[in-house]
């Protein structure tokens, strides 16, 4: 039981390049989160998923996308990498209804230079 | 809306020192209140939680109660160790399944 994985671990990209993070979970959780904490500073909310097929926007989705096709992954889509994106990224899952009760992914330490 | 508030850091102990880590909230309803902690370099883990009032989350030796007459979920341990050295996020969670993390408190413990 590996939890909730991401990939990759570390990533420089340079402006204007695009990437996608990875996520993956292997509890059966319905509810799917992608955060982002930037230095010293707490957790925002980009977009979040309560089920395959379905996505919402969170409190900073500006720059990203996202999609849902199966219920163990939840990639996160950067287009057009900018300095304001260098962040560490988070995944988390949780099981509906349970919403205070996350697990989280290591982290992907992204820099845009 | 509902919030999180918790105290500001860094906060710097030695060890076998008392913590206290205050964490107030805002709620139009009766919410779940959490601690989760981040130790350096790794995602968040959940530490403790109280789904109702007058409930006592404890785990690893720290201990919270939520207080609805002070919307307060302040988190304690009573000997810390150099190993507690993290950041430490107090969370709500909503019925309507919304979740609010604080801004975090980061806490030092020095030998």
């Amino acid at each position: 039981n590996a939890g909730v994985t991401q990939t990759p671990k570390f990533r420089i990209l340079k402006i204007g390049q695009s990437m996608t993070l990875q996520c993956t979970q292997d509890m059966n959780h319905n509810y799917m989160y992608w955060y982002r904490q930037d230095p010293g500073m707490g957790l925002k909310l980009i977009y979040y998923s309560v089920g395959a097929g379905i996505t919402d926007k969170g409190e900073v989705p500006n720059g990203y996308n996202v999609s849902r096709s199966t219920t163990e992954d939840f990639p996160l889509r950067l287009e057009l990498a900018a300095p304001s994106q260098t962040s560490v990224y988070f995944c988390a899952s949780s099981y509906p209804g349970r919403a205070g009760e996350q697990y989280f992914g290591p982290g992907t330490r992204l820099t845009v230079t | 809306g509902d919030s999180v508030t918790q105290m500001e850091g860094p906060v710097t102990l030695s060890e076998e020192a008392f913590l206290t880590i205050n964490c107030t909230y805002t709620a139009t309803g009766y919410p779940s209140l959490f601690w989760y902690v981040q130790y350096p370099g790794e995602g968040l883990q959940l530490l403790l939680k109280a789904t109702k009032a007058d409930d006592k989350g404890s785990n690893k030796g720290f201990e919270a109660t939520y207080r609805k007459e002070t919307t307060s979920f302040h988190l304690e341990k009573g000997s810390v160790q150099v190993s507690d050295s993290a950041v430490y996020f107090c969370a709500l969670s909503d019925p309507g399944n919304q979740f609010y993390f604080g801004t975090g408190t980061s806490l030092t413990v020095i030998p």
